[in-house]
């Protein structure tokens, strides 16, 4: 079992929908968690940094996370065409080591 | 701008070759990372500097891999004699040491044939 679990996808949602992507993780030293957006053939986009449980809000991109459930969330709200893109959660850790989920590709249908 | 930059974006090598990766990171930056990624998998760490040390590096790097760091600003990643399975995305990126998010830059997409 890997450390760090996430639906490949894909996801295809029609525009202005609400997104919702996910991860769970079993380690439980995990403190904080982050989630990327990557397009194709570029590199990672830090979207969201977060530490310990709860939420955090950023426009349109809402992070939360579940330490008791070892659950992490992305949701994307009013969502574009131009969302559409592969999404890693990632994980650290120890003081620099990040730990990925394979991504989840996301299909924003105009 | 003021982003990670590496150099070349694109290598295609024959099997055997020696190839080398260039890395700028973020200029007030003093953590810089190595990562592979191939089709479909998250980034896989490869190694790590603090200024210029090499302070941990994968056990699934072989010894064809080596990375430097020599003054603590760019880095370089040689792969010696290289294999087909070492084809992938290569990335670099740099953190601060505060709250130590990293920052991605564009890869190079390493092909060997």
């Amino acid at each position: 079992q890997k450390e760090v679990e996430q639906d490949p996808g894909p996801l295809s949602v029609p525009e202005g929908a609400i997104v919702s992507l996910n991860c769970t993780y079993s380690n439980s030293a995990f403190q904080y968690f982050m989630w990327y957006r990557q397009y194709s053939r570029k590199g990672p986009e830090l979207l969201m940094y977060t530490y310990s449980s709860g939420n955090k809000e950023d426009g349109r991109f809402t992070a939360q996370v579940d330490k008791s459930s070892k659950y992490i969330s992305l949701f994307i709200r009013d969502s574009q065409p131009s969302d559409s893109a592969t999404y890693l959660c990632a994980m650290k850790f120890s003081n620099y080591q990040l730990i990925w989920g394979a991504g989840t590709k996301l299909i924003i249908k105009p | 701008d003021t982003g990670v930059s590496q150099d070349p974006r694109h290598k295609i090598t024959k099997r055997g070759q020696n190839v080398t990766f260039r890395c700028d990171p973020i200029s007030e930056h003093n953590r810089l990372y190595w990562y592979r990624q191939t089709l479909g998998q998250g980034p896989e760490f490869l190694t790590y500097f603090q200024n210029e040390a090499q302070l941990e590096k994968s056990r699934l790097l072989s010894d064809r891999f080596s990375a430097e760091r020599p003054k603590g600003s760019f880095s370089t990643l040689e792969i010696q004699r290289t294999e087909q399975g070492d084809s992938a995305m290569y990335l670099c990126a740099s953190s601060s040491a505060g709250t130590g998010e990293q920052y991605f830059g564009p890869g190079t997409r390493l092909t060997v044939t």
